[in-house]
């Protein structure tokens, strides 16, 4: 149980074009969900928390108005990249938490690889 | 949130029992030890959690030392699978986050190399 899956897996875009990527809880319903990023070779580092039905948290330095993050449901996350230049390449990863454990026991999904040329 | 300190690389012979350590000696009453490992290019996978009592599953075992400042990750047959970055993190349950639940902090993780 509590997978977690993001679509798509990797994507190759121009600059100054705009990307959604898809978070989904396949087998659990998911209050929150997490957006996080990683470039090569460092950590994956918190960009925001979106709880369903509500706007999202971001984390200090993470532009709202370039990553959009729509949470209408409770087994679906999206993070729009809007104008996407080359520096926002990145591992993009979303997590989402189990509603019902009393635990901050995250579910990841597989990653989204970003190419902006 | 507390801050943790884990050894950069480590190696381990496949078969062989690896042990993963972790020091988190600001560690408040409240916070739980989760273990979590990326295998490269994939996203985090939960491995275990604890509070002070050890814990075993299905994938690892976790001993807490009884000050709780340090903890060991155990699995006990490593395979060339387990190759990951594994990251200790403390953080508070979800009844200690105000209800809401909280994104994690990751640090830089210890590499494990499990060797043929």
């Amino acid at each position: 149980g509590a997978v977690v899956s993001q679509h798509p897996s990797r994507v190759i875009c121009k600059s100054g074009t705009s990307v959604k990527i898809e978070c989904r809880s396949l087998d659990f319903q998911a209050t929150t969900m997490f957006w996080y990023r990683q470039f090569p070779k460092q950590s994956l580092m918190l960009m925001a928390t979106s709880n369903e039905g509500s706007k999202a948290t971001y984390e200090q330095g993470v532009e709202k108005d370039k990553f959009l993050i729509n949470h209408a449901s409770l087994t679906l996350s999206t993070l729009t990249v809007t104008s996407a230049h080359p520096e926002d390449s990145s591992f993009y990863i979303c997590s989402a938490r189990w509603w019902d454990t009393s635990y901050n026991e995250q579910f990841f999904g597989p990653g989204t690889r970003l190419t902006v040329l | 949130d507390a801050k943790t300190t884990q050894p950069t690389s480590m190696d381990c012979a496949e078969g062989r029992a690896a042990n993963l350590p972790c020091n988190h000696s600001t560690i408040s009453g409240n916070e739980y030890v989760y273990w979590y490992r990326q295998i490269h290019s994939q996203g985090p996978q939960y491995i275990i959690h604890g509070l002070k009592n050890n814990e075993t599953n299905e994938m690892a075992s976790l001993i807490i030392t009884e000050d709780r400042k340090s903890s060991t990750l155990i699995l006990p047959h490593a395979t060339l699978r387990d190759t990951a970055v594994y990251y200790c993190i403390v953080r508070g349950g979800f009844m200690y986050s105000g209800g809401g639940a909280d994104g994690l902090t990751f640090g830089k993780g210890t590499h494990l190399i499990i060797q043929p």
